[in-house]
This record gives structure tokens, sequence and C-alpha cells, in this order.
């Protein structure tokens, strides 16, 4: 079975701080996503990786940055919380070929306060 | 007009109801179409893949139509574990912009 895990599930942080949320998948899968989950908006990409060091800006990248430094690990990094970033965040897998499913990690419900 | 839209619902249906889902799309050049289910609190997951001539699964039916740039899902006989809320999602430019649509609830009553 595919696995993602993402290294919190539940995480408060003040205004202001640098936050990591990371994200492992063992699949050997070479896309790799972002998203944040907000009621009412369903699922916004921030960022995708295709492949090891690459990214690629999704819809609302402003605020965030990444870094997928091995194929396995794509973390997404907040420079300053805002409380406009309280959130779930969701990371998701895929193979190359886009007729294939992503596989979504449980998610960290972030508070910024 | 968002890309991918849906009627958030909620859908509330008896047990053994038949219910539909639609969900419409606004690039014409999306190439690829699913449907994930997510449970309250918990991540999303395939329910099935839309294929262009159609696909059944068991009490799920998904349906593709170009023309007219919607898809659709089809849920017989449902049970009460089907309440859950049901995620259109639409790849476009070879799968690197992967949009989701913001969801269907529905709740199945006994």
């Amino acid at each position: 079975d595919v696995k993602v895990t993402q290294s919190s599930r539940y995480l408060v942080k003040r205004t202001g701080e640098k936050v990591f949320l990371e994200c492992v998948q063992d699949m050997d899968h070479e896309n790799m996503f972002w998203y944040r989950q907000d009621p009412g908006l369903g699922l916004r990409l921030i960022y995708f990786s295709y492949d090891v060091k690459m990214k690629e800006k999704g819809d609302i990248p402003e605020g965030y940055s990444v870094s997928r430094e091995k194929k396995e690990r794509f973390s997404l990094i907040l420079e300053s919380a805002s409380t406009n970033q309280t959130s779930m965040y969701l990371c998701a897998s895929r193979t190359t070929s886009v007729d294939y499913e992503q596989y979504f990690g449980p998610g960290t419900r972030l508070t910024v306060t | 007009r968002k890309e991918v839209e849906q009627d958030p619902g909620p859908f509330n249906v008896p047990e053994g109801a038949t219910v539909a889902f639609n969900c419409t799309y606004s690039n014409s050049a999306s190439q690829s179409f699913f449907w994930y289910r997510q449970d309250c609190r918990k991540e999303p997951k395939l329910l099935m893949s839309v294929y262009s001539s159609g696909n059944e699964d068991g009490r799920f039916t998904a349906q593709l139509n170009r023309a007219s740039q919607y898809i659709s899902l089809l849920i017989r006989d449902s049970k009460l574990s089907d309440s859950a809320t049901y995620l259109c999602v639409v790849n476009q430019n070879g799968g690197f912009k992967t949009i989701f649509g913001a969801g269907t609830r529905l709740f199945v009553k006994a």
C-alpha cells in the first residue's frame, strides 16, 4: 500500500514564526503536491514538485516556499506564519502519469494565533 | 467563474435511494477526470476515474460529457456508509494542474 505521512496532525504556531511541514511518501513517486483545504473553497494547490529539486507554483504560493532535496520528502515552509494561513494542509504524491490517482497524507491542521 | 464547480449540497437521502451529482469544468482542454471521496476529518481518497466511455464500479457509475463539459457520479442503493463529501477532480496541462471541486456533501439516513 502507498503510504504518505505528514509530520504532525495538529500544530499551533504564533504569528511571525517560521513553520515547517514535512511530507514523506514510500512509493518512489515522482510527483508531490501541497494543498490547503478551507471550508467552501475545497483543495487549493500551493506548490507542486515533479521531481527532486524541481518545483512549480500552484494557485496560491504567496507566503509559502517548498523544498524537495530527496525524492521521498517534500517540505512546505511558511516563512512568517500569519493568521490567514490557519488551515488544513494536505500533502499528496503520484506517479508521473496524469491518469493515476494522487495519494494523500492524513493532513496537518495548522492554527496560527 | 470557478474552473470546477459542484453543488455543495448537502444531499439528504434515505438508505436505498439513488442519488446523482454533477460537476462542470470550464477548460475544454482538460485531460483526465476523477471522483474522490472524503470522509469527515480524513484525507481524500480515489473513488473512481472517469473515462470517456463511462465506467461502473458496483453501485457507482461515472460519466463524462466532453461536449457539455461535465462529469457525473451516480450512486445506486445508497448505504449509510456512503455518507461523505464527494470531490470532482480535473487534470489540465499534462496533469501539472490538478483542480479540485469544493465537494458535494451526501448524508444517507436510515
